[in-house]
């Protein structure tokens, strides 16, 4: 499987503010995806992004709230923009690189927004 | 996005009891896959299964995808303190959505020694 570098790996920030979360992945892969985890629930897609387009939003997403760069087939970054506390959660990228196996999960960055 | 639901959304057992998490789609899927995630950790992938009926092992772990490849079953016999975790089932996306992948609920499972 893929092995996945993400940082930061925990952040508190005004409300307000920008923070960028940034994934480097061991190998090149032609989809990146961010997902959001709010305590105790489950994960919710909120984009896939593509080297060379802009990436997609899922449903409630926007790009003016959540940027997304993907500058090459190795590396994505996402920005949580002008932060409110209900921010608050947790951030994941992940990865599928073969057929046969799953998606691989960057260890996740802990956002607190006060 | 392709919904799928998960229940039970807690299990508590005793060490040693089986547990069992169900996972259910209105659409049929081409492949649902498991995944773990420990108290403060990210998800870890288990298994995937693609094919109509298909059982897989993993030790005391036992995968089931439905003859309808609209549900699922992850049972684990005679739990362990390092069973504890969030269990997650999780379906792949379709046309315009393909490649993505849409996680249930989860299965949050607290094991008493």
């Amino acid at each position: 499987s893929a092995v996945i570098s993400q940082k930061p790996s925990r952040d508190i920030c005004q409300r307000g503010t920008s923070l960028t979360i940034q994934c480097q992945v061991d190998s090149q892969v032609t989809m990146m995806f961010w997902y959001r985890q709010q305590p105790g629930q489950s994960l919710t897609l909120i984009a896939t992004a593509n080297q060379g387009s802009e990436a997609t939003y899922e449903s409630g997403f926007v790009i003016d709230k959540f940027p997304i760069s993907r500058p090459n087939l190795t590396f994505s970054t996402l920005t949580v923009s002008n932060m409110s506390p209900e921010d608050s959660s947790i951030y994941l990228c992940s990865v599928k690189r073969d057929l046969s196996y799953g998606y691989t999960f960057g260890s996740g960055t802990r956002l607190t927004v006060v | 996005g392709q919904q799928v639901m998960q229940i039970p959304q807690y299990q508590h057992v005793q060490e040693g009891e089986d547990f069992t998490t169900y996972c259910n789609s209105s659409t049929t899927l081409s492949n649902i896959q498991w995944y773990k995630q420990r108290p403060g950790g990210h998800p870890v992938f288990l298994i995937q299964l693609v094919k109509s009926g298909e059982v897989k092992k993993q030790k005391r772990l036992t995968f089931q995808f439905g003859e309808a490849k609209k549900n699922s079953s992850l049972h684990i016999t005679a739990t362990q303190t390092t069973d504890v975790g969030t269990y997650f089932c999780a379906g792949p996306g379709r046309g315009s959505t393909l490649g993505r992948l849409y996680f249930g609920r989860g299965t949050q499972l607290t094991v008493w020694p």
